[in-house]
């Protein structure tokens, strides 16, 4: 079983319109969670970091949220635009600097 | 600021050809990575190498070899590439929060 799963697979939205994204998680004991983005053709970009202490986290027109008791963080994009286009990855890091990495959510914005 | 820097983007191999994927990293980072990411499976990790003179296996380490050359330089070998082993490759090395850096990635193809 994946100890990141990440939902929905995909989705597609029109530009404007705002999205979140889940990732639920099963690894222990936590150290931080990281969101990727990944443009078509090109390797994973770091989004935001989420430590144990932090429940909300701002990077522009993305924000991510993490519940550490229940294992959930959500990244929510603000007035989507054609450039959000992209598979956003969900890495958690665990015990001794291990990564567990997410499927992704691929998100297509469409005009 | 190059960052990670791969070598080729792309490569088409024969069944039993033998290549080498370069990767080089300015950003003094000890850690370095090789993933490979297919369809619907993510990234997974190929081997990774913690410091200069260590490698180790990660989740999918059949079929290939690494050598950290120095602090900089991390390759992949496949000694006898098979159909398989089509897939598109990341390097990848992390600083002290294991924040990722990826390359820019090699689409190989193997028939």
């Amino acid at each position: 079983k994946n100890q990141v799963e990440q939902s929905p697979q995909s989705l597609i939205i029109l530009e404007g319109k705002n999205c979140t994204l889940q990732c639920n998680y099963t690894v222990s004991p936590f150290s931080n969670l990281r969101w990727y983005k990944q443009d078509t053709g090109r390797g994973p970009v770091s989004l935001t970091i989420m430590t144990f202490s932090e429940n909300t986290k701002s990077n522009g027109r993305y924000t991510a949220t993490l519940d550490a008791d229940t294992k959930q963080s959500s990244l929510h994009i603000t007035a989507s635009q054609l450039s959000d286009s992209a598979s956003y990855i969900c890495v958690v890091t665990y015990g001794n600097n291990r990564l567990a990495f997410g499927k992704g959510n691929q998100v297509v914005v469409i005009p | 600021n190059a960052g990670v820097t791969q070598t080729p983007k792309f490569q088409v191999l024969k069944t039993g050809q033998s290549m080498t994927l370069q990767c080089a990293q300015d950003m003094n980072h000890n850690s370095m990575y090789w993933y490979r990411q297919d369809p619907g499976m993510g990234l997974r990790l190929i081997y990774y190498s913690a410091s200069e003179g260590t490698t180790d296996k990660g989740e999918v380490p059949n079929g290939y070899n690494v050598s950290r050359l120095n602090k900089r330089e991390f390759s992949l070998r496949l000694e006898s590439a098979a159909p398989s082993q089509t897939s598109v490759y990341f390097c990848a090395s992390s600083d002290r929060t294991e924040k990722l850096f990826f390359g820019s990635g090699t689409q190989l193809s193997v028939l």
